[in-house]
């Protein structure tokens, strides 16, 4: 079964400094793997996508993701944070190959805050 | 183009009454899946529907049903309501060759 673990529930870091959110994921075949972003009281937005394409995914708003077979993992990260980036964040893994007929399953969140 | 959108975005209910969630899908996309996030938890598969029939259900019990309509729009059902049904209900659509979901803003349901 498809499974995806968010190591930390919060993460604390300063306007201009990295961010890194970590995600490890469990998959008995090749994943699809997404980072979602939820602002209080909203809906979820997509940030990026691996499909299976290059290893390294850009996202909007300066976010990318690298996928690592060899660690399972599929970690977040943006060089320098904005205030507007204070929100929760999921990794999701699909439970399938992908596209229309695939369920999501989500992980349990990161709330990143950014500190003036 | 319009998102998903979703209707009401916030309602009050009774324990033991029932409630109906609308969704209309991006214009194109076939395929609208439920999903329920409890305050502080991620988001829960529900149901999933692509081509007006059923392509999955999660572990929620029978007093949840759903349907998708001709024009790919989509109701989400919920039957003597408990205290715990009270969630966030969001919508997704997806384009049948893309692998990214859109979501909707939500429906906030409470159960007082």
């Amino acid at each position: 079964a498809q499974s995806v673990t968010q190591l930390d529930s919060h993460v604390s870091v300063s306007e201009g400094t990295p961010v890194l959110l970590r995600c490890n994921y469990s998959s008995s075949y090749s994943p699809s793997l997404f980072w979602y972003v939820q602002h209080p009281n909203k809906g979820l937005q997509l940030l990026l996508k691996y499909t299976s394409a290059a290893t390294l995914v850009k996202g909007i708003n300066g976010f990318e993701a690298e996928f690592k077979k060899s660690e399972t993992s599929f970690h977040l990260t943006k060089p320098s944070a904005h205030m507007s980036d204070a929100a929760e964040y999921f990794c999701v893994v699909s439970d399938g190959y992908g596209g229309a007929t695939n369920k999501l399953i989500f992980g349990t969140g990161t709330l990143l805050a950014v500190q003036p | 183009d319009a998102g998903v959108t979703q209707s009401p975005t916030h309602l009050i209910k009774t324990r033991g009454q029932h409630v109906t969630l609308r969704c209309s899908p991006i214009s194109g996309h076939k395929s609208v899946s439920w999903y329920q996030q409890v305050l502080g938890q991620g988001p829960q598969f529900i149901f999933q529907y692509y081509e007006k029939e059923e392509r999955g259900r999660g572990n929620f019990p029978d007093r949840f049903s759903a349907r998708q309509f001709p024009n790919y729009s989509s109701e989400l059902n919920v039957n003597a309501l408990l205290l715990g049904d009270s969630a966030l209900y969001l919508c997704a659509s997806c384009p049948e060759e893309d692998y990214g979901y859109t979501f909707g803003s939500g429906t906030r349901l409470t159960v007082v």
